[in-house]
């Protein structure tokens, strides 16, 4: 069946510096979807990419949809404390119609 | 309401007894999600809501899990013989459509079977 798979697992970053976490999905999707979730707290929707390639800015944070619909990134510039917490991407099933299919998340910490 | 809205926040029960979580969805909402999330660990899809019907069950883990939907808007999530390895959060979603919407979640529900 589909699978969305997310590395890192973990990502320790120093505060102030950059890095990326990815999503790959074994099969094409019509959209992709990030949410993060604090420590403690519920998944919160950061945003959704639909068109292949696309390219969105959130301030500090980049999302990218690769060109053939299979792959996201997420890159995060001068990381800081408020980065902390697990970051998810999801994209709708298709071994069931209206289900959203989440990948396993990447924790990230930051170290002050 | 202004959100996702699950009761009870928190749950502490003995193994082998029976509980009941509920979840109200955001006004308008026709499709509703319940996800359970193990201590560190991702999410875990149970079962959606279309309207009152439930299209897809395969995510609920045996038979002592069962959930229902009433009147398009409140959601009910019912382990039956509650068992240890129960213990969790139960987060509920909720989105205007199903297919590839947004959705928001609720707190979530913890659940701790003793």
């Amino acid at each position: 069946g589909q699978q969305v798979m997310q590395i890192p697992q973990y990502q320790h970053v120093q505060e102030g510096e950059d890095f990326t976490t990815y999503c790959n999905s074994s099969t094409t999707l019509s959209n992709i979807q990030w949410y993060k979730q604090r420590p403690g707290g519920h998944p919160v929707f950061l945003i959704q990419l639909v068109k292949s390639g696309e390219v969105k800015k959130q301030k500090r944070l980049t999302f990218q949809f690769g060109e053939a619909k299979k792959n996201s990134s997420l890159h995060i510039t001068a990381t800081q404390t408020t980065d902390v917490g697990t970051y998810f991407c999801a994209g709708p099933s298709t071994d069931s119609w209206g289900k959203l299919q989440f990948g396993a998340g990447t924790q990230v910490v930051v170290t002050p | 309401g202004a959100g996702v809205s699950q009761s009870p926040s928190n749950k502490v029960t003995e193994k082998g007894k029976d509980v009941e979580l509920r979840c109200d969805p955001i006004s308008g909402h026709t499709a509703l999600y319940w996800y359970r999330q193990s201590l560190g660990q991702g999410l875990e899809f149970l079962i959606y809501f279309q309207g009152n019907s439930a299209p897809d069950k395969s995510g609920l883990p045996s038979d002592r899990f069962s959930a229902e939907r009433t009147g398009g808007s409140v959601s009910t999530l019912t382990i039956q013989r509650t068992q240890q390895e129960d213990s969790a959060v139960y987060l509920c979603a909720s989105s205007l459509e199903v297919s590839g919407n947004t959705i928001y979640f609720g707190e979530g529900s913890w659940l701790t079977v003793v």
